[in-house]
C-alpha cells in the first residue's frame, strides 16, 4: 500500500525566503506525482505535475522533482511571498488512476 | 468550463438522514472520484468510477453509495448519516491519459 509523507508539517518563513517543501513515497511504481495548493477552507488546486519518466517541472517561481528510485519529490519556492501561505499537498497517483496523499506542509510566509 | 461543480457548499445534517452530494463535470473527463478531508488524516479516496456505469471502492467506502449514469454526473449519496461523516467531502475528476486531477470546491458537511 502507497505511503506518502510530508516533512515538514508546517513551515514558517519570512518575505522573500527561497524554500523547499519535501515529500516521500513508499512504493516508486507511480504515474506520476502532483503538486497542490490549499488555502483555508477552499479546494485544491494544481501547481505542477511532474510524470514518472521526468526529473523536474518549472512553474514561474515553483520547481518541482521527481526522483523515482528513492521515492522523493521536492517543491521548491523561490522568493517566497505572504501570498504563498497555504497548504501544499504532493499526491502520488498509482497504476489504477487512484491519488494517495500526503497530509500536507502549512507554510506561513512573514511580511 | 466550469471544470468541476460540487453542491451544495456546505450542509448541516441530522443522525440518520440521508442526502446526495452532486457533483458534476463538464471536460468529458471518464474518469471521477470522490475524496473526504480530515484534520490530522489528510484526504481519502472514498469511491471512484472509471466510466459511466462502472464504479469502485476507494480507501473508505463504508455508509456512502455512488453511481455513474453518466459522463458528467457522480453523486455520493449518504444513506443514514453518523457523525464520523463529518468532514469536508471532494470530487475530483481526470481524462485516461496521464494528466493531473481537477477538484471541485468542496462540500463541507456536519452531522450534528
Amino acid at each position: 500500500k502507497q505511503e506518502v509523507t510530508q516533512i515538514p508539517a508546517a513551515l514558517s518563513v519570512p518575505e522573500g525566503e527561497n524554500l523547499v517543501l519535501n515529500c516521500s513515497f513508499t512504493d516508486s511504481a507511480i504515474y506520476n506525482l502532483q503538486w497542490f495548493r490549499q488555502d483555508p477552507g477552499k479546494g485544491l488546486t494544481s501547481l505542477l505535475l511532474i510524470q514518472s519518466s521526468q526529473r523536474e517541472q518549472t512553474s514561474g517561481r515553483l520547481n518541482a522533482s521527481l526522483d523515482k528510485s528513492s521515492g522523493r519529490s521536492t517543491l521548491y519556492i523561490a522568493a517566497s511571498q505572504p501570498g504563498d501561505s497555504a497548504t501544499y499537498l504532493c499526491a502520488a497517483r498509482g497504476s489504477n488512476y487512484k491519488l494517495t496523499f500526503g497530509k500536507g506542509t502549512l507554510l506561513t510566509v512573514n511580511p | 468550463n466550469a471544470g468541476v461543480t460540487q453542491t451544495p457548499k456546505f450542509q448541516v445534517l441530522k443522525t440518520g438522514q440521508s442526502m446526495t452530494l452532486q457533483c458534476a463535470q463538464d471536460m468529458n473527463h471518464e474518469y471521477m472520484s470522490w475524496y473526504r478531508q480530515d484534520p490530522g488524516m489528510g484526504l481519502r479516496l472514498i469511491h471512484y468510477s472509471v466510466g459511466a456505469g462502472i464504479t469502485d471502492q476507494g480507501e473508505v467506502p463504508n455508509g456512502y453509495n455512488v453511481s455513474r449514469s453518466t459522463t458528467e454526473d457522480f453523486p455520493l449519496r449518504l444513506l443514514s448519516a453518523a457523525p464520523s461523516q463529518t468532514s469536508v467531502y471532494f470530487c475530483a475528476s481526470k481524462t485516461p491519459h496521464n494528466y493531473g486531477y481537477t477538484f471541485g470546491s468542496g462540500t463541507r458537511l456536519t452531522v450534528v
